[in-house]
């Protein structure tokens, strides 16, 4: 089954405890993107990836590490977690062929992440 | 900063009845014009994509497309409560064919 695989599902953490959240693709996407979504503030770009080693800030990179060693893996990383990165995470992946994304993006079942 | 705007809602319509949804878009360069259904506590899918002028139906829904005015809208017809959702209107940035910009999205009820 085609799909993008995020995990965990539910973290909570503590204030500068690292962390990182697992982004996976099975269907071959050039392009991979991490958002957050706050109530009130829609979903907001963190960084994304054209290719493998290629990425790229959003938005709102702040807070924020990414990296793109193989093409199907994004992983997003929290170095020193504040209690204002809490928030639901989704990853997202398309195509993204001749380093575009204008095609469907195909969404993980996200994380909800609580920093206390 | 380019921006993609909607009512936030929540937009009430009667079981049966076609509800409308609309988004404006500041890019006057923006091609891929995409909306999104997400129920709560779930993550987006896409529904319909629009890259021409005028209307594209698949089903029930129906997006139009009107670059002058720099709006696209979604039509559901015989709504139902399965179509009760936040709705995403999603615009790629003119200028940069790797990035797209979400509205925050209206907020669908449909009343049984």
């Amino acid at each position: 089954e085609a799909q993008v695989t995020q995990n965990p599902r539910y973290l909570i953490t503590v204030t500068g405890k690292k962390l990182t959240v697992t982004c996976s693709q099975n269907m071959n996407h050039e392009y991979m993107s991490w958002y957050r979504q706050d109530p009130g503030l829609g979903l907001r770009q963190i960084y994304y990836s054209m290719n493998v080693e290629v990425t790229d800030k959003g938005d709102v990179p702040e807070g924020y590490k990414v990296s793109r060693k193989e093409k199907r893996n994004f992983p997003l990383i929290l170095e020193s977690p504040s209690p204002n990165q809490t928030s639901l995470y989704f990853c997202a992946s398309s195509l993204g062929q001749g380093g575009t994304t204008n095609e469907k993006l195909f969404f993980g079942s996200g994380t909800q992440l609580s920093v206390l | 900063q380019k921006e993609v705007e909607q009512n936030s809602g929540p937009l009430s319509v009667p079981e049966g009845a076609i509800a409308s949804l609309n988004c404006t878009y500041s890019d006057r360069g923006s091609q891929s014009f995409f909306w999104y259904r997400q129920y709560s506590g779930k993550s987006p899918e896409l529904i319909m994509f629009i890259y021409s002028n005028g209307d594209k139906e698949d089903g029930r829904f129906t997006a139009q497309l009107n670059k002058a005015s720099q709006y696209v809208s979604l039509l559901i017809r015989d709504s139902q409560p399965s179509d009760s959702a936040t709705y995403l209107c999603a615009v790629n940035e003119g200028r940069r064919d790797d990035k797209i910009i979400f509205g925050k999205g209206t907020r669908l009820h449909i009343l049984p």
